[in-house]
């Protein structure tokens, strides 16, 4: 089966430091692609970053990277310059190409402490 | 620039009524998705579309029906509501790339 994992329920940290959400991932798949979505108070789903599996070069959006590992199934997110606006509800998903669903993993509550 | 409409933003029903949330889109995808996700988890899948005429179950499609006459619209039938099914529900669409757009939920309460 297909399972998207976050293990971190609760991540927190200073304002204008670094944090790193881990997200890991089964699939026998060799095409898909992975995403961080993020989740305001406002519950509305904004799109962070995606990747592509099959491209070997990380993604990055301005402060927000990813170290994708494929062979591992392992997926962070790194968020630099921590600002009080990234606080949120953080999703991981994978999109198989071969399937029309998203697989979410639980959420991780990234807190920033001012 | 209108993207995922849904209506209403926020219900209350009770026990046993019926009620319509609606979900349009005007970006011409043919993939739609309703969510729904309950306090402090992650989204489920509840129905999805490939298409007009075209649905199918997600995880948990119990107590919900979907229709999809349009390639625009896609509305979720709650019928005989149970408070099990307070939650905030997600309409989202795709087009033939693997970029999901989110409408901006509806929160429904069943008392």
């Amino acid at each position: 089966a297909q399972t998207v994992t976050q293990s971190q329920p609760e991540m927190s940290v200073q304002e204008a430091e670094t944090v790193t959400l881990s997200c890991t991932y089964d699939t026998s798949e060799s095409d898909y692609y992975l995403f961080w979505y993020k989740q305001p108070p406002s519950r509305q789903m904004i799109l962070v970053i995606r990747q592509e599996a099959y491209k070997q070069q990380n993604a990055t959006e301005n402060r927000f990277s990813v170290n994708f590992q494929k062979a591992a199934k392992s997926f962070s997110l790194k968020i630099s310059d921590s600002q009080l606006g990234d606080a949120a509800m953080y999703f991981c998903a994978y999109f198989p190409d071969s399937n029309y669903q998203l697989i979410w993993g639980a959420g991780t509550k990234l807190i920033i402490k001012p | 620039n209108a993207g995922v409409t849904q209506t209403p933003k926020f219900r209350i029903l009770k026990i046993g009524q019926s009620m319509t949330l609606q979900c349009t889109q005007d970006m011409n995808h043919n993939y739609m998705y309703w969510y729904r996700q309950d306090p402090g988890m992650g989204l489920k899948l509840i129905y999805y579309s490939v298409g007009a005429g075209i649905t199918d179950k997600g995880e948990v499609p119990n107590g919900y029906n979907v229709s999809r006459s349009t390639t625009e619209d896609f509305p979720l039938r709650l019928e005989l509501a149970a408070p099990s099914q307070t939650s905030v529900y997600f309409c989202a669409s795709r087009n033939g790339g693997n970029t999901i757009y989110f409408g901006e939920g509806s929160w429904l309460t069943v008392v």
